[in-house]
């Protein structure tokens, strides 16, 4: 169970846009940035989105985040079949002391 | 080229212990806070450990089932990280990614901007 909820697959059609939340609490999202992550099978996880919506230099603007109370959002435009992979979204929480993850969304880009 | 690389992994029986290692290059890890995350087959990512750097007196957190039996270290002057597991249980089985939080480089806090390519540790007997 994780500490973080993220819906387990989410889908669109390829050119389409998709969502995905993250919900947590006032000890870790509620009052803390919120970062999010890309992973395909078999490789590491990489960085898309940190400080809630800014973007790491080469990763496109097709990719945005935002953050409202104890929820988080990644959106997804312009879908590409390339971006059929695992996302996690990831915070620290204040109470635990922890780093916490999502327990991950799987897109599939029908 | 700025990158993280993991060895130490394999085979171990429960109540074993391993020590994983994670070299740095590209960068200097004396300016970050470094990390382990690990990931159960077919599971989602659980962090495990935090190395904070020297101005924070490389204090150290852990996630509550390792502590006790894993230690989080570093050696700046060999640019590398460690994490000692000792009394591995079954459901310690999993790939350790060794990672970068971000703060120092620009990036947020919190947030991991580089990541090796994981070691597999599986506990079985």
């Amino acid at each position: 169970q994780s500490v973080l909820t993220q819906p387990p697959s989410v889908s669109a059609a390829p050119g389409q846009k998709v969502t995905i939340s993250c919900s947590g609490s006032r000890s870790n999202i509620g009052d803390e940035y919120v970062s999010w992550y890309q992973q395909f099978p078999g490789t590491a996880p990489k960085l898309l989105i940190y400080d809630n919506n800014k973007r790491p230099s080469g990763i496109p603007d097709r990719f945005s985040g935002s953050k409202s109370g104890t929820s988080a959002t990644l959106g997804i435009t312009g879908l590409q079949t390339g971006d059929e992979a695992d996302y996690y979204c990831g915070t620290w929480d204040a109470s635990l002391s922890d780093v916490v993850f999502g327990g991950g969304t799987k897109l599939t880009v029908l | 080229e700025v990158q993280l690389v993991e060895s130490g992994g394999g085979l171990v029986q429960p109540g074993g212990s391993l020590r994983l290692s994670c070299a740095a290059s590209g960068f200097s890890i004396s300016d970050h806070y470094m990390e382990w995350v690990r990931q159960a087959p077919g599971k989602g990512l659980e962090w495990v450990a935090r190395s904070r750097h020297k101005a924070v007196y490389y204090s150290t957190e852990y996630i509550a089932s390792v502590k006790g039996r894993f230690t989080i270290s570093r050696d700046d002057s060999k640019n590398s990280l460690y994490l000692q597991m000792n009394s591995l249980k079954i459901e310690d089985t999993a790939v350790y990614y060794c990672a970068r939080e971000s703060r120092a480089a620009g990036g947020g806090k919190n947030a991991f901007d580089l990541w090796g390519q994981g070691t597999m540790v599986t506990v079985s007997s």
